[in-house]
Order: C-alpha cells, then structure tokens, then sequence
C-alpha cells in the first residue's frame, strides 16, 4: 500500500538558513508526488507536484523539492527561510487507481526564529 | 475567484449531539472531498464526490457520518451522534474533475470539538 513518511515532526531554523524538510514515499511505480502548505487557520496550499519529467521541481514562495527515486524521497528545500514560512509542511502521493486520491504523511511543523 | 467555503469554522457540542458542516466548492469544480484531519496528522479522505454522485465512500464510518450533495455543487457532512473521538478538523476541498494531475482546493476547514 501507498504511504508518506516524514520523520521530522517538529524542525526550528533561524530566518534568512536553508530549510530541508524530508519526504519518504512507499509506491511500486512512478508517483505523483506533491507537497502543502498550511499556516494557523488555513486550508492546504499547493507549494508545488511532481509528475514526470524534470526531477527538480519549482513551487512557489521560493521552494523546490527534489524527486529522488533510488531514495523514494521527494525532500522539500528552501535556500533562505522568511518568518512568514512557519507552518506545517505536508508531503503527500497520489494513490494509484485513485483518481486523485491523495494520501498525506503525519506532517513537519516548521518554527522560524528571528 | 472565491476559494473553497466552509462552514462553520468552529463547533463544540456535547457528545451524543448531532452536527453539520457545510462546504461550498470552487465554482466549476465537479470533484468535492471531505478530509478529516487528527491532531498532529496529515489529513485523511471520508468522501469523494463526482457531481453529485459519491465514489469513494470507502473510509467514511457509515454508523454514524453521512454526507450529500445534492445538485452536485455544496455538500454537507453530517455526524450523528458525536464521539469525543471524533474531535478534529474536517477540511473540504474540490477540483475541477477526477483528472489525476488535477490540484485539490483546500478550505480552510471546521474545528469541532466535542466535549
């Protein structure tokens, strides 16, 4: 069965470091791969997908995740952190069959000091 | 463009009380979902609607959650009677069909606590 790894549950960095946040997937064939955002409050924001193609993929506010196949990581990264970026971080995969099904890992709670 | 809408954003309620929750989709979106999401964990699919018909009702505990949604556009989820366990966040989202490369529009989900 599909699932979404991610072992750090709780990640502190200073504003202005680099920022890794680590997504493990289970999956027997090409994933789709995506990661959300959700600050206090708020609903899921796409930050960006994989599909195919290109294993370095561009989202917004500055992140990038890298498709790692021989790894079955998918690993979220930011070079500089801004204060705004604190929030949980979701990695999740699309079920095969599912038609869009999305299953999530547990999440990574980001805290930025100043 | 309007977001995903939900409805309330907070409940409590008493165990044993019945409780709604409403969801309006992105205008155009075929495909609504209802997730709940734990404390401390990533979210988990109840429901899958396409139009109005349900598809994938596969994790919703059929005892005592029930949803609808009629006309295929707004959707309710419903539990009665509510559990404590059942304290959580329950979050809506849509797209625009079934696609498998399609993004999902989140709400900003309803927190219920049952005391």
């Amino acid at each position: 069965a599909q699932s979404v790894t991610q072992p750090d549950i709780h990640i502190t960095v200073s504003e202005g470091a680099s920022l890794e946040l680590r997504c493990n997937y289970s999956y027997g064939a090409t994933p789709y791969l995506f990661w959300y955002v959700q600050s206090p409050g708020q609903g899921l924001q796409l930050l960006l997908k994989y599909f195919s193609g290109d294993t370095l993929v561009q989202g917004i506010k500055g992140f990038e995740a890298e498709f790692k196949r021989s790894q079955s990581s998918f690993n979220l990264r930011k070079p500089s952190v801004h204060w705004s970026d604190a929030a949980e971080y979701f990695c999740a995969v699309r079920v095969s069959g599912g038609y869009n099904k999305l299953i999530f890992g547990a999440g990574t709670r980001l805290a930025v000091h100043p | 463009e309007a977001g995903v809408v939900q409805s309330p954003r907070y409940k409590i309620i008493e165990k044993k009380q019945p409780v709604a929750f409403w969801c309006n989709p992105i205008s155009g979106h075929n495909t609504l979902y209802w997730y709940l999401q734990n404390l401390g964990q990533g979210p988990e699919l109840l429901i899958r609607y396409e139009n109005e018909e349900a598809v994938d009702d596969s994790q919703l505990p059929k005892d005592r959650f029930s949803a609808e949604r009629l006309k295929g556009v707004d959707s309710t989820l419903k539990i009665q009677p509510a559990e404590l366990g059942d304290s959580a966040v329950y979050l809506c989202a849509s797209s625009p069909d079934r696609a498998q490369n399609n993004e999902q529009f989140f709400g900003p989900g309803t927190r219920l606590t049952v005391l």
